[in-house]
């Protein structure tokens, strides 16, 4: 166990839906980032929040937005859903922007 | 663009032999480089990490590096059937902002 938790482990949402993906970091951990992992691919790097600041951005349009928190917990925005937006969204903490544990992740899919 | 290439099996390994993984990458300003192992249905797991040419061992791992080469290696002795997985190579430049760029990973099969 990571420490890193995920909420919620599944979600079923249709096409043009937004939804939100919430995590909690390990603690003593101050990074967060966010990565998408279609089936039988590898995950794919979305963003990463440092501090409560976005520190990079991935290859994923706007509509795909975070915010970090104080605690360092994040959540992941995403608006108008697309059926490929159905992944497993994984969250992972670690300190000052090193070595990234993994949560459990989120099973989204959209209808 | 950054690509990590791993070949995506399965790779079938014996009980008890040693298990061979190999990774290559594109963009020679990677600086860290990783090792995750993912069961079916769950998150990727650390195994391994390593910033400088040579080996590394950690137990029944050991992880290979050659900068020169932008090549990754994972070596796992005495394989045992629950090491079957797939086994994600990570990279990245280092300072975390472009985030860890991952292969499509290789699916090993231990066979008792």
């Amino acid at each position: 166990e990571t420490g890193v938790t995920q909420s919620p482990t599944h979600l079923i949402k249709t096409r043009g839906q937004q939804v939100t993906l919430r995590c909690s970091s390990q603690s003593g951990h101050n990074t967060v980032s966010w990565y998408q992992q279609a089936l039988g691919q590898g995950p794919q790097f979305i963003f990463q929040y440092y501090r409560e600041e976005e520190n990079g951005r991935g290859n994923f349009p706007p509509r795909f937005s975070g915010l970090q928190f104080p605690n360092y917990s994040s959540e992941l925005n995403v608006n108008a859903l697309e059926l490929d937006d159905s992944a497993l969204y994984l969250c992972a903490s670690s300190y000052d922007r090193g070595t990234q544990y993994f949560g459990p992740g989120t099973r989204l899919t959209v209808l | 663009q950054k690509e990590v290439e791993q070949n995506s099996g399965p790779l079938s390994v014996p009980e008890g032999a040693i298990a061979s993984l190999n990774c290559t990458y594109s963009d020679r300003g990677s600086q860290s480089f990783f090792w995750y192992r993912q069961y079916s249905g769950k998150s990727p797991e650390l195994i391994m990490s390593i910033y400088s040419n040579g080996d590394k061992e950690d137990g029944r791992f050991t992880a290979q590096l050659n900068k020169a080469s932008q090549y990754v290696s994972l070596l796992i002795r005495d394989s045992q059937p629950s090491d079957s997985a797939t086994y994600l190579c990570a990279v990245s430049e280092g300072g975390g902002a472009d985030g860890l760029t991952f292969g499509k990973g290789t699916h090993l099969i231990i066979q008792p």
